[in-house]
């Protein structure tokens, strides 16, 4: 079974600044995917980032950053430079990598609240 | 980009009705979506996995007669919380997947905020 965990229930971040959300995983699959979704109070879920198990280099998309340590089975969110608009619930999350429907699945960390102090 | 649609974002029924929430892709062809759950301040709870032409998947412990899951096209699923009740009360979002396996976003939809007096 896979499991997600982000032990930071809340953060906060002066603006401007830089911020790491931490995230750690547990799986036996050697071949899985990582992501993070941001959800501002209004509900949806917008993807942010992804990283392959088998991808050599840490994802970048824009201001995010994905910290991948394999080893240590870690995949860190990073957010430089911080904006009053990051505020919001940020999901770490994984998915299977296998042929079928259901490898598209995602099992969700408990996430972490994100407040960007002025 | 792909996008989901969901609808409605909000409802608020009585007791013991049943609603009716749809999942639309509105620029590509969802094979597969996904029906998730989340209580307030919690997280995504998978419930089911909706496959187009067949019967949904449901994780251990969803009722599948409360929960019912159709996926009669390429690009609509809807979700019916039959006789809903109080404890049904939660925020219902669906993910599309497309056929294209290089997708790895997993679009989601917008959400639905179900309250059940």
């Amino acid at each position: 079974a896979q499991k997600i965990t982000q032990t930071q229930p809340g953060m906060f971040v002066q603006e401007k600044e830089a911020v790491t959300l931490d995230c750690t995983y547990d799986t036996s699959d050697q071949s899985y995917g990582l992501f993070w979704y941001k959800q501002p109070s209004s509900g949806e879920m917008i993807f942010l980032i992804y990283q392959g198990s088998y991808d050599e280099q840490n994802a970048t998309e824009g201001r995010y950053s994905l910290n991948f340590q394999k080893a240590r089975k870690s995949a860190n969110l990073v957010i430089s430079a911080s904006q009053l608009g990051d505020s919001a619930m940020y999901f770490c999350a994984m998915r299977r990598m296998y042929s079928g429907a259901g490898s598209y699945q995602l099992t969700f960390g408990k996430g972490t609240k994100l407040s960007v102090i002025p | 980009g792909a996008v989901v649609s969901q609808h409605p974002s909000r409802v608020i029924c009585k007791s013991g009705t049943s609603v009716k929430i749809e999942c639309r892709s509105l620029d590509f062809q969802a094979t597969t979506m996904f029906w998730y759950r989340q209580f307030p301040k919690q997280s995504l709870m998978l419930m089911a996995t909706s496959n187009e032409g067949s019967k949904a998947t449901y994780e251990q412990g969803v009722e599948k007669d409360k929960f019912l899951i159709n996926h009669a096209s390429l690009t609509l699923s809807t979700l019916t919380v039959t006789s809903a009740h109080p404890e049904d009360s939660s925020f219902y979002i669906c993910s599309a997947r497309t056929s294209l396996a290089t997708n790895e976003k997993l679009f989601f939809g917008s959400g639905t905020q179900l309250s059940v007096l």
